[in-house]
């Protein structure tokens, strides 16, 4: 099947910095989300991008579907962007395969 | 906005007990799916259901799990002797594939934490 990775696996940040998270998957796809995963273990869907460039505020992403990757940026991080981050994709109706996700810390 | 509401958000139960996690998907989706996440890892695929039956199901969902939708709007997971590897938590999914926005996207609920004890 399909499969996702996504780095770093962890990353620290200072408040204020700017990080971009990397998510690779291996076969064609029409479907790719970005979750966070808040404290409270709620998936907070952040983008539904299967192709191209959508902006939410100081986050951002980009898919480029011919080369099989996305990424998601955050700028001017906050404490409160601490948590983990999800890539999970498909292809039509079939079930989401998640990454491990990348684990953010952001310190004050 | 339209959103996955799952209940109890927190479940504790004894090894061996049946439980019963409820999910109400949004109102218009077609498509409806169960994940669970055992701490620490990622997320998993458990089974989807599509036109009140079982589309696809992985390796995980075996004979204790079972799904249904009792009425037209709640989609519940099932089950039915819960062992100490089920503690996880559970998201419930909807989509609206071939609806009028032509989007593949999954909508997730909050999800239901269950502790096995």
């Amino acid at each position: 099947g399909i499969q996702v990775e996504q780095s770093p696996p962890d990353l620290i940040l200072q408040e204020g910095a700017n990080s971009t998270l990397r998510c690779n998957f291996s076969d064609s796809v029409n479907n790719l989300q970005w979750f966070h995963q808040n404290p409270w273990g709620q998936l907070i869907n952040l983008f539904y991008i299967p192709s191209g460039t959508k902006q939410n505020g100081r986050l951002s992403a980009t898919t480029v579907a011919t080369e099989r990757y996305s990424l998601l940026y955050i700028s001017s991080s906050q404490t409160t962007d601490s948590g983990v981050y999800f890539c999970a994709v498909n292809s039509g109706n079939t079930p989401l395969v998640f990454g491990k996700g990348t684990r953010l810390s952001v310190i004050a | 906005e339209p959103e996955v509401t799952q209940t109890p958000s927190h479940q504790v139960t004894q090894m061996g007990q049946e439980v019963i996690l409820r999910c109400v998907p949004i109102s218009n989706h077609l498509y409806f799916y169960w994940y669970r996440q055992i701490l620490g890892q990622k997320v998993e695929f458990l089974v989807s259901f599509y036109n009140n039956e079982i589309s696809e199901k992985s390796e995980i969902f075996d004979d204790q799990f079972s799904v249904e939708r009792p009425d037209g709007s709640n989609f519940t997971l099932k089950i039915r002797s819960t062992k100490l590897e089920d503690s996880a938590m559970y998201f419930c999914a909807s989509s609206e594939p071939n609806g009028a926005s032509l989007s593949y996207e999954q909508y997730f609920g909050p999800g239901t934490r269950l502790t096995v004890t």
